[in-house]
């Protein structure tokens, strides 16, 4: 069965260090997602993406973050300056309609992000 | 808003017994998916099902069930005959059938005993 993958599985950064997390969506997928869990809390929705552009995204996602379908397969997030704070479980997640249709969102096994 | 309580922080069981995993909702949305996943120590999430506002049946699939009450906003989860391998926290999930985010609750850590 198909599956997003994302790597690495585990990234270390010193803080104020950029970090880019990668994911491969699922190949016929259009709409793409971020979800991030702070250790020991909920997964929190970050940002939606389709067409080459945000359709929705949450408080949560400011301007220190961006996301980027740089090529045919790859959907990045990238963290500018990052924070202890920014410690969490990155989860990336793909779906082949949008919310207008009955598609689930499949959630790849997520990397974790360490901040030194 | 939307919103997804689930109460019980941690449940302790002994392997076999039967446990039921409280999950209640708000959401101003007549249509809706509700969802549960399970999050086991390697960090992943599983997906176990999603049920669409507009079935209110009740579904069984194996050891797991799930009980929809729409008259109380609630989707609660029961595994029948617990085993060690179903230690892991378990998540429940709302989406708006017209919104791109899934709304998860704070999760039910469920410890199994041998």
């Amino acid at each position: 069965e198909p599956e997003v993958t994302q790597t690495p599985s585990h990234q270390v950064t010193q803080m104020g260090q950029e970090v880019i997390l990668r994911c491969v969506p699922i190949s016929n997928h259009l709409y793409f997602y971020w979800y991030r869990q702070i250790l020991g809390q909920k997964v929190e929705f970050l940002v939606s993406f389709y067409n080459n552009e945000i359709s929705e995204k949450s408080e949560i996602f400011d301007d220190q973050f961006s996301v980027e379908r740089p090529d045919g397969s790859n959907f990045t997030l990238k963290i500018r300056s990052t924070k202890l704070e920014d410690s969490a479980m990155y989860f990336c997640a793909s779906s082949e309609g949008g919310p207008e249709r009955d598609q689930p969102q499949h959630f790849g096994d997520g990397t974790r992000l360490s901040i030194l | 808003a939307q919103k997804v309580t689930q109460a019980q922080t941690e449940i302790s069981v002994v392997e076999k017994e039967d446990v039921t995993l409280d999950c209640v909702y708000e959401t101003r949305d007549t249509t809706y998916y509700l969802f549960w996943y399970k999050q086991p120590p390697s960090g992943e999430l599983v997906f176990l099902i999603r049920r669409n506002s507009f079935d209110e049946q009740n579904e069984i699939s194996g050891r797991y069930s799930w009980n929809f009450q729409k008259s109380t906003s609630s989707f609660n989860f029961t595994i029948t005959a617990s085993q060690v391998v179903d230690s892991a926290v378990y998540f429940c999930a709302l989406r708006s059938t017209g919104g791109f985010k899934t709304i998860f609750g704070a999760g039910t850590r469920l410890f199994v005993k041998a």
